[in-house]
């Protein structure tokens, strides 16, 4: 069954510091989202993107956060200088036109 | 563990028994309604959907029922399995809108 990978699994990093969170959506599918799970607390929406540009985001997806899909395959959000708030699981799904999308493992992002 | 963050409501069942899992949903704008299986350390993984022009959808072993008049969605689990042991959200996708609104989700517990 197709899959939605995403890399690093775990990523610790200091407070301050630029991430780049990755994911490999699933091949055939147009519409992309990142979502984010603080430890034990709902998911929660940060951005979906259609077409090469973000069709919704979230109050919580400020100017430090940006998404990108620099090639074919992969999908990428960036947060340029994190904070102790950003520490949780981020999760990737995509979908084919919307419906019942596919969800990746999650990288959990520690900030120290 | 999850020792912060929400405190998720539970449900214990017997192995063999059926489970019938709420969720009382926000906007009633929303036109799409989706329930996900999180299970420890994974992402959401999707289980069946409904859209508001139905009340009651079946897939293999679970029914979602949909109540628009109430706003109130259910999962219905038939011969729950220990592989069912997860936490379950439900998800609406309010109308003309590219995401997700997750539910709190609950716990559902397998007993042997």
């Amino acid at each position: 069954e197709p899959e939605v990978t995403q890399t690093p699994s775990h990523q610790v990093t200091q407070m301050g510091q630029e991430v780049i969170l990755r994911c490999v959506p699933i091949s055939n599918h147009l519409y992309f989202y990142w979502y984010r799970q603080i430890l034990g607390q709902k998911v929660e929406f940060l951005v979906s993107f259609y077409n090469n540009e973000i069709s919704e985001k979230s109050e919580i997806f400020d100017d430090q956060f940006s998404v990108e899909r620099p090639d074919g395959s992969n999908f990428t959000l960036k947060i340029r200088s994190t904070k102790l708030e950003d520490s949780a699981m981020y999760f990737c799904a995509s979908s084919v036109d919307r419906d019942g999308y596919t969800f990746g493992s999650g990288t959990r992002l520690t900030v120290v | 563990g999850e020792s912060v963050g929400l405190h998720l409501p539970t449900l214990s069942v017997q192995e063999g028994d059926n489970s019938i899992i709420n969720c009382a949903y926000s906007n009633s704008a929303s036109d799409y309604f989706i329930w996900y299986k999180q299970e420890s350390g994974k992402g959401p993984q999707f289980i069946i959907d409904i859209r508001s022009n139905m009340d009651k959808r079946q897939g293999q072993r679970v029914t979602v029922l949909l109540n628009k008049t109430v706003k109130h969605l259910s999962l219905q689990i038939a011969a729950t399995q220990p592989g069912d042991s997860a936490v379950y959200f439900c998800a609406e996708e309010p109308s003309g809108t590219y995401k997700y609104i997750f539910g709190t989700g609950t716990r559902l517990k397998v007993l042997a």
